[in-house]
């Protein structure tokens, strides 16, 4: 139990183009799921925390307008990236919350690597 | 903002000894998690922690809630090629949303 995928794993586009990326929980209801973006060799960084049927909260730093964040139902959230840039080619992976034994516990996705040329 | 020390950055061990690592904290978690991240891979869950105190094992790993709630090990005993990857830590409060807070990571290399 506690899947999540991720569409697409990989992803190249062209500079000025918009990548939108799904994030899917396969056998539970996700009322939040989280964005990250991950650097090499680098921790995860918490861009924005997606709650389903309202707006996204938006960490420190993180442009809304660029990170275009989706949560329409229970089980799907997608992170369009607009007018992409070099700058912003790096691996995005979304997690999904579960309520575990005491807590919520964050299943994760296999990630999405975007290049952007 | 919270802050998870983890320690070490990277260890480079031989097949068959155990591995030891920590994560401190100068705040209070209700919750830690302990991931692995394999290259190109999504964080997988290892164990969850929930009570101060609490030691919890899967298979050859150890991972325990410490008293203060302000840090957790985990512990791999007989380590193996294949636990190869980056094992991160993180912490949570039931008053963030259920946000994580991630640790700096731990490579772990194994030399077979």
């Amino acid at each position: 139990g506690a899947v999540v995928s991720q569409h697409p794993s990989r992803v190249i586009c062209k500079s000025g183009t918009s990548v939108k990326i799904e994030c899917r929980s396969l056998d539970f209801q996700a009322t939040t799921m989280f964005w990250y973006r991950q650097f090499p060799k680098k921790s995860l960084m918490l861009m924005a925390t997606s709650n389903e049927g309202s707006k996204a909260t938006y960490e420190q730093g993180v442009e809304k307008d660029k990170f275009l964040i989706n949560h329409a139902s229970l089980t799907l959230s997608t992170l369009t990236v607009t007018s992409a840039h070099p700058e912003d080619s790096s691996f995005y992976i979304c997690s999904a919350s579960y309520p575990g034994g005491g807590s919520y516990e964050q299943y994760f996705g296999p990630g999405t690597r975007l290049t952007v040329t | 903002g919270q802050q998870l020390n983890q320690s070490p950055q990277s260890m480079f061990i031989q097949e068959g000894e155990d591995v030891s690592m920590n994560c401190t904290s100068s705040s209070i978690f209700n919750t830690w998690l302990w991931y692995k991240q394999d290259p190109g891979e999504g964080p997988v869950l290892l164990i969850a922690l929930y009570k101060a105190g609490e030691l919890t094992s899967n298979g050859r790993l150890t991972a325990q809630f410490g008293i203060t709630r302000k840090d957790s090990f985990l512990n791999i005993s007989a380590s193996i090629p294949s636990d190869v990857g980056i094992y991160f830590c993180a912490g949570q409060t039931d008053n963030a949303g259920n946000m994580l807070t991630f640790g700096g990571g731990t490579r772990l290399m194994v030399k077979p």
